[in-house]
């Protein structure tokens, strides 16, 4: 069974472009998940769905943008980058739909902004 | 505010001795927690989990302490090998929210 792949795994950005993310759950999972890593940060969440619906998001600026499409393959965006968004990016899939059970994470997509 | 803890930035252990990484919380809410070990340029991968309704659970090497009244847990592995050696993060959620919070991680180095 394949895991949750996210792409693309590294990506440089200049300050004031924009970034779009990809992950694709496990397959059967409906709830997918992302999360910002940096160190001495911990991961903080951003965003959960669950059938292409928005169940909560976390305290980021409305510049963190996501969606779930019908396939439940979800996809992550930053506009107008700043230097403090350079992270670890990390998706993760669940099979539970009540908002609990194990999350399963993909390997993330690591963004550096110049 | 934090509502999860892990108070301990690193952790060094012999090798077949017993590691024990600790994570307290605040918010009397969460009713499900994790434990995740992330090595580095790789997802998180999952260990263990507890819900507020035990105060213990095990899966081989490791075991979950779940002690609500001081809102702590903590994860022992017993005996550590080396390739244990990695970041461990514990993550509670609260029923409802669809979300974990997650503590800052405590890096782990079992020493052959």
């Amino acid at each position: 069974k394949a895991g949750v792949t996210q792409t693309p795994r590294y990506l440089i950005k200049t300050r004031g472009q924009q970034v779009t993310l990809s992950c694709s759950p496990i397959s059967g999972h409906r709830s997918v998940s992302w999360y910002q890593q940096t160190p001495g940060q911990g991961l903080q969440f951003l965003f959960e769905y669950f059938s292409e619906t928005q169940r909560n998001k976390g305290n980021f600026p409305g510049r963190f943008s996501g969606r779930q499409f019908s396939n439940s393959r979800s996809e992550m965006n930053v506009s107008t980058l700043e230097l403090g968004d350079s992270a670890l990016y990390l998706c993760a899939s669940s099979f539970r739909t009540g908002g609990t059970g194990e999350l399963f994470f993909g390997e993330g997509s690591r963004l550096t902004v110049l | 505010d934090q509502q999860v803890k892990q108070n301990s930035p690193s952790l060094s252990v012999q090798e077949g001795r017993i590691s024990i990484l600790n994570c307290d919380y605040t918010n009397s809410m969460f009713d499900y927690f994790l434990w995740y070990k992330k090595y580095p340029a790789e997802g998180p991968t999952f260990l263990i989990s507890i819900s507020s309704i035990k105060d213990k659970n095990e899966d081989g090497r490791f075991t979950v302490f779940l002690n609500k009244s001081a809102k702590h847990l903590s994860l022992h592995i017993v005996p550590s090998q080396p390739g244990d050696s990695a970041v461990y993060f514990c993550a509670a959620s609260e029923r409802g929210t669809y979300k974990y919070i997650f503590g800052t991680g405590t890096r782990l180095k079992v020493l052959a």
